[in-house]
């Protein structure tokens, strides 16, 4: 079954970090570029960071610049995004998707809150 | 980064036709904004309806249609059905980077 599964959310303070992972199946992973999004409660979609099938070009929103790093692992058909020095404004639904649009994971939510 | 902006809600009747838009703060949408409309029902995932302005996935249905309108991107939706009431999403590329619109809230009554 072609797919992605998010993991990783969770509950944490400001100022940590946590790390998201995708795991994708069903397709050739190493093919796509890949995105992260996520979604605020009570707010809209918002296009997190993408990367390009090699890992060589990342690009970033400006609000999560120098704080979350986005990589994958193609051997093991996965995506990551690793996020520091969160903020409350962090906290929302992450979505990992095939940049192209076509696919999208279920989400995974991150809390941020002490 | 740019600003896409989009009607934050529109209302229209079962049957009837709507038009959804999307700007730019950069000026004009064209075609190398790659615009994709997504649909987003509550408690899903986004479902890309248009890619690349105007092309459709085989799971788009034939009512919706993607073009490029007065320097905006469009969305028309002819013969609006009640499972379209759901929120819209507009995404622009720009060189690499990519932002969303923020939404319309398209109520079907």
């Amino acid at each position: 079954e072609v797919q992605l599964v998010e993991s990783g959310g969770g509950l944490v303070q400001p100022g940590g970090s946590l790390r998201l992972s995708c795991a994708a199946s069903g397709f050739m992973f190493s093919s796509y570029w890949m995105t992260w999004a996520r979604r605020a409660p009570g707010k809209g979609l918002e296009w997190v960071a993408n990367i390009n099938q090699d890992g060589s070009q990342k690009y970033y929103v400006d609000s999560v610049k120098g704080r979350f790093t986005i990589s994958r692992d193609n051997a093991k058909s996965s995506l990551y995004v690793q996020m520091n020095s969160l903020r409350a404004e962090d906290t929302a639904v992450y979505y990992c998707a095939r940049d192209d649009g076509t696919l999208w994971g279920q989400g995974t939510l991150v809390t941020v809150s002490s | 980064q740019a600003v896409v902006t989009q009607e934050p809600s529109l209302t229209v009747s079962p049957g009837g036709t709507v038009t959804l838009t999307c700007g730019s703060s950069t000026g004009a949408v064209t075609g190398g904004h790659h615009c994709y409309w997504f649909q987003q029902k509550p408690g899903q995932a986004p479902r890309t309806l248009i890619y690349d302005t105007s092309n459709k996935h085989s799971w788009t249905p034939a009512r919706f249609s993607g073009s490029l309108l007065g320097g905006k991107a469009a969305l028309t939706l002819s013969g609006a059905q009640p499972e379209d009431e759901a929120e819209y999403y507009c995404l622009l590329s720009y060189s690499g980077h990519k932002v969303f619109g923020g939404g319309t809230k398209l109520t079907v009554l």
